[in-house]
């Protein structure tokens, strides 16, 4: 059974950094691609960023481009996000997901159960 | 405000059918393909549809997708209970910078 376990979450202040982690089993990790999907608070979800099996590809949404850094451990079977220069517009549940294909074909087939991240002064 | 307009809420009673629609464009839905997702309350996303009408295995036959043009559109069939939640779709958008959109959500009620 896939398992993918996010965490990291927290309260931050505007302007500083936070680095979440997923843990993954259940699955050959470096044979897929992985996401960061995001939800804001009775919000709808947002694609974050996703990084191809081999970090060959990564690819950012316009919102984080320049302040967050996608990144993958094969060998731990871990993926990560760095977030730096964090805004109170950033503040959601973050979940790592899996996509079907080793490169970016994002089609999502499994998703962790999330992580908060609140950002408030 | 989202790239991809969904309706905010459908209803329907047990038994019954809706459908979803997902409104786009040329640069996203009318070039790539759609995908959909059901989150139901406490449960992490689920892929339901993709490639525009693909089942994952584990998907009953009662969740359907299609898409024409720029548009999709999401069927449910024999509505349960177990059905209420949002439900989202998704493509890849080709314009600049626009990496991958989804909707923001269609609530089903089960009247």
């Amino acid at each position: 059974e896939v398992q993918l376990v996010e965490s990291g979450g927290g309260l931050v202040q505007p302007g500083r950094s936070l680095t979440l982690s997923c843990s993954a089993s259940g699955f050959t990790f470096d044979d897929y691609a992985l996401h960061w999907v995001r939800q804001a608070p009775g919000k709808g979800l947002e694609w974050v960023s996703g990084i191809s099996w081999n970090n060959g590809v990564i690819g950012y949404a316009d919102s984080v481009k320049g302040r967050f850094t996608i990144s993958r451990d094969n060998a731990r079977n871990s993926l990560f996000l760095q977030m730096t220069s964090l805004r109170v517009e950033d503040t959601a549940f973050y979940y790592c997901v899996k996509d079907v294909d080793s490169t970016m074909a994002f089609y999502f087939d499994s998703w962790g159960q999330g992580t908060l991240v609140s950002v408030s002064s | 405000q989202s790239v991809l307009t969904q309706p905010p809420s459908v209803s329907a009673a047990p038994g019954q059918k809706v459908t979803i629609s997902c409104s786009g464009s040329i640069s996203n839905i009318g070039e790539t393909f759609v995908s959909w997702y059901q989150h139901l309350p406490g449960s992490a996303p689920k892929l339901l549809i993709f490639q525009n009408d693909k089942r994952p295995s584990a998907i009953p036959d009662r969740f359907s997708g299609s898409k024409s043009g720029t548009s999709a559109t999401l069927g449910i069939t024999g509505l349960q209970t177990g059905d209420e939640g949002d439900y989202y779709c998704g493509a890849w958008d080709t314009s600049l910078n626009a990496g991958y959109v989804f909707g923001a959500g269609t609530r089903v009620t089960v009247l």
